[in-house]
């Protein structure tokens, strides 16, 4: 089985200040781990994703993450935030193999002010 | 390439109607999934479809609830009667196969039952 644990219902920044959010993932199989980010009134778009391999990935929008194994985290980062970064974050997490349904976190809304 | 298509966006209907919500997979997508967002218990997986067969419908929450996939590019979640906190964000998603790994969403349809 697999969960997730967003720490941080919201997180404010300013403007060019560094973004870290943070996620803990529970799996009995080796995950693979997803962020997604939901703009208002949209649906979820892929940010980036873990599979296999390099544990730093690159996403969309300037957005990174880093897998530690040993710390059960995939948290999220971007060095300056930008006003368009505001949106709601999930972190996801399915196992490698199998059905591999994806469990959620329960978000973490993004504020950014000027 | 148009992505996950639902139909409708919004929609406001009185307790004890039927509803029928919609849902266009991406072209060459074998995997859709069903989802509901609510604020209280976040994003919740609630039936999910492999070649058009259901897989493993255990999110959802009861028969009221019902979910066919007649052939791979349709599927509808149909909620009959229809009760106050049925009220959410009703998401679809596809991906390529089962085994792959980046589920694609809809902007989803925001159910509000009066």
């Amino acid at each position: 089985a697999q969960s997730v644990t967003q720490l941080g219902s919201h997180v404010s920044v300013s403007e060019g200040a560094l973004v870290l959010l943070r996620c803990n993932y529970s799996s009995s199989v080796p995950p693979y781990l997803f962020w997604y980010v939901q703009y208002p009134n949209q649906g979820l778009q892929l940010l980036l994703k873990y599979t296999t391999g390099a544990t730093l990935v690159k996403g969309i929008n300037g957005f990174e993450a880093e897998f530690k194994k040993s710390e059960t985290s995939f948290h999220l980062t971007k060095p300056s935030a930008h006003m368009s970064d505001a949106a709601e974050y999930f972190c996801a997490v399915s196992g490698a193999t199998g059905f591999q349904k994806l469990v959620f976190g329960t978000g973490t809304r993004l504020l950014v002010s000027p | 390439d148009a992505g996950v298509i639902q139909s409708p966006r919004h929609e406001v209907t009185e307790m004890g109607q039927e509803v029928t919500l919609r849902c266009k997979p991406i072209s060459g997508h074998n995997s859709l999934f069903w989802y509901r967002q609510t604020m209280m218990r976040g994003l919740e997986l609630l039936i999910y479809f492999n070649n058009n067969v259901p897989i493993d419908d255990s999110g959802m929450p009861e028969d009221r609830f019902s979910a066919k996939m007649p052939n791979a590019s349709f599927s509808t979640l149909k909620i009959q009667p229809s009760e106050p906190r049925d009220s959410a964000v009703y998401f679809c998603a596809s991906r390529v196969r089962e085994g792959t790994d980046t589920q694609y969403f809809g902007p989803g349809t925001r159910l509000t039952v009066l």
